[in-house]
């Protein structure tokens, strides 16, 4: 079945140290490859999203992922986070067998809290 | 671009009543649109595919005849939540095919 799956629910790290959010997916065909982030009582914003290309990719607020196709992984991460990091990440996963096909409802993996202290 | 506008962001309504939330694409046209529901803590799961002109595609699980869905025209995409009951409160989210963007989404309040 197709599934996404992170591997953290719950993050708990300092100002300043390293993040990198786990995310491995089971399907098959072409992928497309998303990170939004949810901040506090505010809805889902993209972070950034991968469908072809350069396998790293560079998103919003200094985070960047990296789609590694032999590990069927997309992995989160952010050299050094700030407070205003704290939030809930989800990623999400839409594919297609092949190039005539659509593209396949979003599924999203069943997210991550991230908190940051002082 | 590709901005995806949702209304109303909050409601409360009494046990029985009905709710519409309407989802509409501000700057491109979309033939499908997307509902998803968020319970707290818990990650999105799409409920509905709204397809412009026809019916709806509902996902397993959830009762087509208690959400339902009109997408009348090629920028909006309504869902009501008819007879809704406490169970029903959550966090109801739009999107629209090709955006990747969300709605900001409806906190339903059922009391």
């Amino acid at each position: 079945a197709q599934s996404v799956s992170q591997h953290n629910h719950h993050v708990i790290l300092s100002e300043a140290a390293s993040l990198e959010l786990g995310c491995n997916y089971s399907y098959g065909g072409t992928v497309n490859l998303f990170w939004y982030v949810q901040y506090p009582g505010q809805h889902l914003q993209l972070l950034l999203k991968y469908f072809s290309g350069d396998p790293l990719v560079k998103g919003i607020k200094g985070f960047e992922a990296e789609f590694i196709k032999s590990k069927f992984s997309f992995n989160l991460r952010k050299p050094s986070v700030q407070w205003s990091d704290t939030a809930e990440y989800f990623c999400a996963v839409n594919a297609r067998r092949m190039t005539t096909d659509s593209w396949g409802k979003l599924q999203f993996g069943a997210g991550t809290q991230v908190v940051v202290t002082p | 671009g590709a901005v995806v506008s949702q209304h109303p962001s909050w409601v409360i309504c009494k046990s029985g009543t009905s709710v519409k939330i309407e989802c509409r694409s501000l700057d491109f046209q979309a033939t499908t649109m997307f509902w998803y529901r968020q319970f707290p803590k818990q990650s999105l799961m799409l409920m509905a595919t709204s397809n412009e002109g026809s019916k709806a595609t509902y996902e397993q699980g959830v009762e087509k005849d208690k959400f339902l869905i009109n997408h009348a025209s090629l920028t909006l995409s309504t869902l009501t939540v008819t007879s809704a009951h406490p169970e029903d409160s959550s966090f109801y989210i739009c999107s629209a095919r090709g955006s990747h963007t969300f709605g900001s989404g409806t906190r339903l309040t059922v009391v």
